[in-house]
């Protein structure tokens, strides 16, 4: 079992409809949590971090996090089709803060 | 303000050879990483510095990896003797450390080892 899991996809929507991405992870001592996007060809970039229970939002992103059930999630409302691209989850672990853990990656297509 | 800078961009080999790959992090960054990303996959960590020290480099394939930070700024990324299981995009991330430690990518070097 990997330590950070995603489903790799593809995951298809309407342009304006709400895009739930999730990544579950194995140890419970995880700290923060990051979403990443990736566009084909491109390097990650940071999209939000979140590292307390609840919801946490920024714009159209919404990031979830329930420690008890050790998932997070991204939701991405009024989905563009500029928002097509892979999502990678990334978990930093309580006893090497600096560290970064990514998962595979959702494939995320926004269909106009 | 500048990204993280990475040189080259391309880079194709024929297996057995040397090959390097060079990284400028964002001014200030203390933290440097070495990631390797095959294609379907997220970025696996190779090394992590702080400052000029390697503090993980468990994933680092050490016979034939090496890397280096002088100085705690710039880092190079060395291959020798290269394989073909080595074609990969090679990503370069810097961050100011920490646990909430945004990580901001270079644009990557993209291998390939015939």
């Amino acid at each position: 079992q990997k330590e950070v899991e995603q489903n790799s996809g593809p995951l298809s929507v309407p342009e304006g409809a709400i895009a739930s991405l999730n990544c579950t992870y194995s140890d419970r001592g995880s700290q923060s949590f990051f979403w990443y996007r990736q566009y084909s060809g491109k390097s990650p970039e940071l999209i939000m971090f979140i590292y307390s229970n609840g919801d946490k939002e920024d714009g159209r992103f919404t990031a979830q996090l329930n420690k008890a059930s050790q998932y997070v999630s991204l939701l991405i409302r009024d989905s563009q089709p500029s928002d097509s691209a892979t999502y990678l989850c990334a978990v930093n672990y309580n006893t090497n803060a600096g560290k970064s853990t990514f998962g595979d990656g959702t494939t995320l297509t926004v269909k106009p | 303000e500048a990204g993280v800078v990475q040189s080259p961009r391309y880079k194709i080999i024929e297996k057995k050879q040397p090959v390097a790959f060079w990284c400028n992090p964002i001014s200030g960054h203390n933290t440097l990483y070495w990631y390797r990303q095959n294609l379907g996959q997220g970025p696996e960590l190779l090394i992590r510095y702080e400052n000029e020290e390697a503090v993980d480099d468990s994933q680092l394939p050490k016979d034939r990896f090496s890397a280096e930070r002088l100085k705690g700024v710039d880092s190079t990324l060395k291959i020798q003797p290269a394989e073909l299981g080595d074609s990969a995009v090679y990503l370069c991330a810097s961050s100011l450390g920490g646990s909430l430690n945004e990580q901001f990518f270079g644009p990557g070097t993209r291998l390939t080892v015939l």
